[in-house]
C-alpha cells in the first residue's frame, strides 16, 4: 500500500523557521517526482514546490522562493520541506504529495502555524 | 500563471441525479506534442488530503467509480457524476499540470439536494 506519513510542522514565530518532513513506504520512492502542496480556507489549494527523483531539479511557487528549500533523501525514502523567514501568510497546511503533474498519493497533511 | 476557474462554487443535487462541474483555464492545457490535456480533478472530504479522480482530463483513476467522468479539452472542462450517491458529497477541484505553477481551481462544493 502506497503511504506518505508526515511529520514536523507546529507552531512558530514570525521570521522563524521550521522543516517538514514525509516518509513514503509501499513504492519505490527513488522513481517519482515529488510534490509539497499547501491548502489555507482563503486561498485553496497551492502547489509549493517539486523535485525531481533524483533531485537535481527544483521547483517553486514565487511566494517561497529563497525562503523555502525542498530535498529529498532517497536512502531513507523521505521528503523534506525547510521553511525559513516564515510569515503570516504561510500558515496553513502543508501536504507532500507523490508525483509532478496529477499527484496519486497525498500525505495526512501537517499544519503550520506562524504567530508570536 | 494560468488561472484555473470552476464553477459553480456549489451545487445541490438529487439523489440519483447528475452533477455537473466546469472548469475553464486561463491557457490552453493541450500539449501538441502528445495531444493530451494536462488536466486533473480531485475529490476533497473533509479531514482528508485530496484524492485522484481523473488525470489527462478524461482518464478515471483506478477504484474510481464508472459514474465520474471528465471530459473538455483545450481551456474548458467538465466533471460530470452521472448518478450522484450520497457518498460524492465533497469539495472537487480542477488542477492544471501543463506547466509551472501549477495551479488548481477554486473547487465546487457537491451536496445533496
Amino acid at each position: 500500500e502506497v503511504q506518505l506519513v508526515q511529520s514536523g510542522g507546529g507552531l512558530v514565530q514570525p521570521g522563524g523557521s521550521l522543516r517538514l518532513s514525509c516518509t513514503a513506504s509501499g513504492f519505490i520512492f527513488s522513481s517519482y517526482w515529488m510534490t509539497w502542496v499547501r491548502q489555507t480556507p482563503g486561498k485553496g489549494l497551492e502547489w509549493v514546490a517539486n523535485i525531481k527523483e533524483d533531485g537535481s531539479e527544483k521547483y517553486y511557487v514565487d511566494s517561497v522562493k529563497g525562503r523555502f528549500t525542498i530535498s529529498r533523501d532517497n536512502a531513507k525514502n523521505s521528503l523534506f520541506l525547510q521553511l525559513n523567514s516564515l510569515r503570516a501568510e504561510d500558515m496553513t497546511v502543508y501536504f507532500c504529495a507523490r508525483g509532478r503533474g496529477a499527484f496519486d498519493a497525498w500525505g495526512q497533511g501537517t499544519m503550520v502555524t506562524v504567530s508570536s | 500563471d494560468i488561472v484555473m476557474t470552476q464553477s459553480p462554487d456549489s451545487l445541490a443535487v438529487s439523489l440519483g441525479e447528475r452533477a455537473t462541474i466546469n472548469c475553464k483555464s486561463s491557457q490552453s492545457v493541450l500539449y501538441s506534442s502528445d495531444n493530451k490535456n494536462y488536466l486533473a480533478w480531485y475529490q476533497q472530504k473533509p479531514g482528508q488530503p485530496p484524492k485522484l479522480f481523473v488525470y489527462w482530463a478524461s482518464t478515471r483513476e483506478s477504484g474510481v467509480p464508472d459514474r465520474f467522468s471528465g471530459s473538455g479539452s483545450g481551456t474548458d472542462f467538465t466533471l460530470t457524476i452521472s448518478t450522484l450517491q450520497a457518498e460524492d458529497v465533497a469539495v472537487y477541484y480542477c488542477q492544471q499540470y501543463y506547466r509551472t505553477p501549477l495551479t488548481f481551481g477554486g473547487g465546487t462544493k457537491v451536496e445533496i439536494k
